[in-house]
């Protein structure tokens, strides 16, 4: 079955610092989601990509989606402390009925 | 409302009971998700409704048992669990099958004793 890798599992910065969490699929996806999840709390949608080699931008989060819809990365600049919280890679297979999450980085920032 | 609710938001419950999750949304997304979720690992795909149909069971067992009563509302029915199915159980909504954004709710954490 479809299998999504993250890397890294963890990640500590100091606030101001960038971080990079990398999703990658066993197989080519038909869309990728990247959620975050507060400590407690539940998966808030962050973005999709769809098409190959897309790149979207909210303020300081850069989403990238590789050539052959196989990998994805999500860049923060300048981390702050509300940034805290695991970051999931979730990739839609091509059927489009189900949603794979990747293992998630947990990113700690210290201020 | 973009909300999806969850009730109960803590349960505790014997090996022996049999009790009931339920989901509501009124946003009139067509899809329901019931997910599992251990501590520090990503939610794991449980049960997929389409328009009030059951799509997807991902090999769950059926002491789990999935109801979707109309196009708002979405139960897990619980019967003798296991200590190993304590979890946070999340529900989630999206207008249709997965193309769209899912919207979670707050879970119910469950622990099975």
């Amino acid at each position: 079955g479809q299998q999504v890798m993250q890397i890294p599992q963890y990640q500590h910065v100091q606030e101001g610092e960038d971080f990079t969490t990398y999703c990658n699929s066993s197989t080519t996806l038909s869309n990728i989601q990247w959620y975050k999840q507060r400590p407690g709390g539940h998966p808030v949608f962050l973005i999709q990509l769809v098409k190959s080699g897309e790149v979207k931008k909210q303020k300081r989060l850069t989403f990238q989606f590789g050539e052959a819809k196989k990998n994805s990365s999500l860049h923060i600049t300048a981390t702050q402390t509300t940034d805290v919280g695991t970051y999931f890679c979730a990739g839609l297979n091509n059927a489009g009925n189900m949603l794979t999450f990747g293992g998630g980085t947990r990113l700690m920032v210290k201020p | 409302d973009t909300e999806v609710t969850q009730t109960p938001k803590h349960l505790v419950m014997g090996m022996t009971n049999k009790k009931s999750l339920k989901c509501e949304q009124h946003m009139g997304h067509r899809a329901m998700y019931w997910y599992k979720q251990k501590a520090k690992k990503p939610p794991e795909l449980m049960f997929v409704y389409s328009y009030e149909k059951l799509s997807i069971n991902e090999s769950v067992p059926s002491r789990f048992s999935p109801e979707c009563p109309n196009s708002s509302l979405l139960n897990l029915h619980l019967h003798a669990l296991q200590p190993e199915d304590s979890a946070l159980y999340l529900c989630a909504s999206s207008q249709t099958l997965a193309s769209y954004e899912q919207y979670f709710g707050p879970g119910t954490r469950l622990t099975v004793t």
